[in-house]
């Protein structure tokens, strides 16, 4: 799997919306960016995922360069309850065998008043 | 459905002692995975059922650790003589295998149970 860079940490006010960054360089063609999230003391939570369009759920959007080698996650009107770890993760669609997720460290988001 | 539940939520134990985790997936899902987590990480992955077979495991699961799922249904994680090096969060996810697609790595995940080895 491709490995992914986040940044540590961000702050976002509330009802502004968050753009998380995720870059993924070393993609390959059939790999697909996924999003989960973890709010302390949860599993981590499923958000979306994309090829290559751009992506939109009820929960955010996702948008992935023309080259593929980055995206960004949107949350468009943050919450107090969208304080989590933020994961990007690249892997190829399932192929019948184990979904080994590698999650990394995430990025830390904080949503203010 | 509730999603995926664990028990317990929390365990103290003392060094030596022998621990059981259990996981009840989603009742429609095949698959059955346990991921690890330490303070400040990322989850790792240790374990993958289909159905009722233990298709995979990771380096990280010493022989110490066991696994079962019983008739594709619920599973349980086992650590046999625990070590302080055990403590973390020990997640169960469980997802509807689809063949190759990658909705099959969309994995609903459970709230963990939390192993503290004193």
């Amino acid at each position: 799997d491709a490995k992914t860079t986040q940044p540590t940490s961000m702050d976002c006010a509330e009802g502004r919306a968050a753009n998380l960054p995720c870059n993924h360089s070393t993609i390959s063609g059939n790999e697909y960016v996924y999003w989960y999230r973890q709010i302390h003391s949860q599993g981590p939570q499923y958000i979306i995922h994309g090829l290559k369009n751009n992506e939109t759920n009820e929960m955010a959007s996702l948008i992935i360069t023309e080259d593929r080698k980055s995206s960004t996650l949107i949350l468009p009107h943050a919450t107090l309850r969208d304080t989590a770890v933020y994961y990007c993760i690249v892997r190829v669609g399932n192929t019948g065998t184990a979904s080994k997720l590698t999650f990394g460290t995430g990025t830390r988001l904080q949503v203010t008043l | 459905d509730t999603g995926v539940s664990q028990d317990p939520r929390h365990k103290i134990t003392k060094r030596g002692q022998n621990v059981t985790f259990r996981c009840d997936p989603i009742s429609e899902h095949n698959r059955l995975y346990w991921y690890r987590q330490t303070l400040g990480q990322g989850p790792e992955f240790l374990t993958y059922f289909q159905n009722e077979a233990q298709l995979e495991k990771s380096r990280l699961l010493s022989d110490r650790f066991s696994a079962e799922r019983p008739k594709g249904s619920f599973s349980t994680l086992e650590i046999q003589r625990t070590e302080q090096g055990d403590s973390a969060m020990y997640l169960c996810a469980s997802s509807l295998g689809q063949g190759a697609s990658a909705g099959a790595n969309v994995l609903t995940f459970g709230a963990g149970s939390r192993l503290t080895v004193l």
